[in-house]
């Protein structure tokens, strides 16, 4: 069974810095890699996701992540946080199962910005 | 194309009782999952139907069912309401097994 794991529970970084999210993943084989970001009170938004390809990828809100299969981790970077990023993120992985797709999501870490 | 709705969006209900929530995927996605998500538990995999069969379910107790249509729309049900089912009910569509989007969320208060 897959397992999803964001080490940090709560992070703070100021508002124009940079920002990296870890997120460690446990699968036999490739996943299927996703952020996801949830404002208070809201349902989750699709950032990005890693299916196969180009271990980079680009997402919205000027969020990328990086595949890196040697570490099994999938870590969220922005390069410059702005206060509307405060929210709390997920890391999901997802694999196929029967025909299906089962997806486990991480604890989340939360994002605090400060000014 | 229009997101996935989620009814209500708020219900405050007291203990022994019963709810149904409502989710509307993404149109032309046959996949609805559901999800449960508290302070405490995090995100957690209530159950998943796809064309109107239940293909997975998580770990919950029996109150906690649900059904989807032929229009792939989704409801759940809680029976027999307990305090800790308080928490917001996250609805997810996709089209096969691509990438889950989300509702809003219901949020349920048990009193």
């Amino acid at each position: 069974a897959q397992s999803v794991t964001q080490p940090d529970i709560h992070i703070t970084v100021s508002e124009g810095a940079s920002l990296e999210l870890r997120c460690n993943y446990s699968y036999g084989a490739t996943p299927y890699l996703f952020w996801y970001v949830q404002s208070p009170g809201q349902g989750l938004q699709l950032l990005l996701k890693y299916f196969s390809g180009d271990t980079l990828v680009q997402g919205i809100k000027g969020f990328e992540a990086e595949f890196k299969r040697s570490q099994s981790s999938f870590n969220l970077r922005k390069p410059s946080v702005h206060w509307s990023d405060a929210a709390e993120y997920f890391c999901a992985v997802g694999a196929s199962s029967g025909g299906y797709q089962k997806v486990t999501f991480g604890t989340g870490t939360k994002l605090q910005v400060i000014p | 194309k229009a997101g996935v709705t989620q009814t209500p969006r708020y219900l405050i209900k007291t203990r022994g009782q019963q709810v149904t929530l409502s989710c509307s995927p993404i149109s032309g996605h046959r996949s609805v999952s559901w999800y449960q998500q508290t302070p405490g538990q995090g995100l957690q995999f209530l159950f998943e139907y796809f064309s109107e069969t239940q293909r997975n379910k998580g770990n919950f107790p029996g109150r906690f069912s649900g059904r989807q249509f032929s229009n792939s729309r989704s409801e759940m049900n809680v029976s027999t309401l307990e305090l800790g089912d308080s928490a917001l009910y996250l609805c997810a569509s996709s089209f096969g097994e691509e990438t889950q989007y989300f509702g809003p969320g219901t949020r349920l208060l048990v009193l």
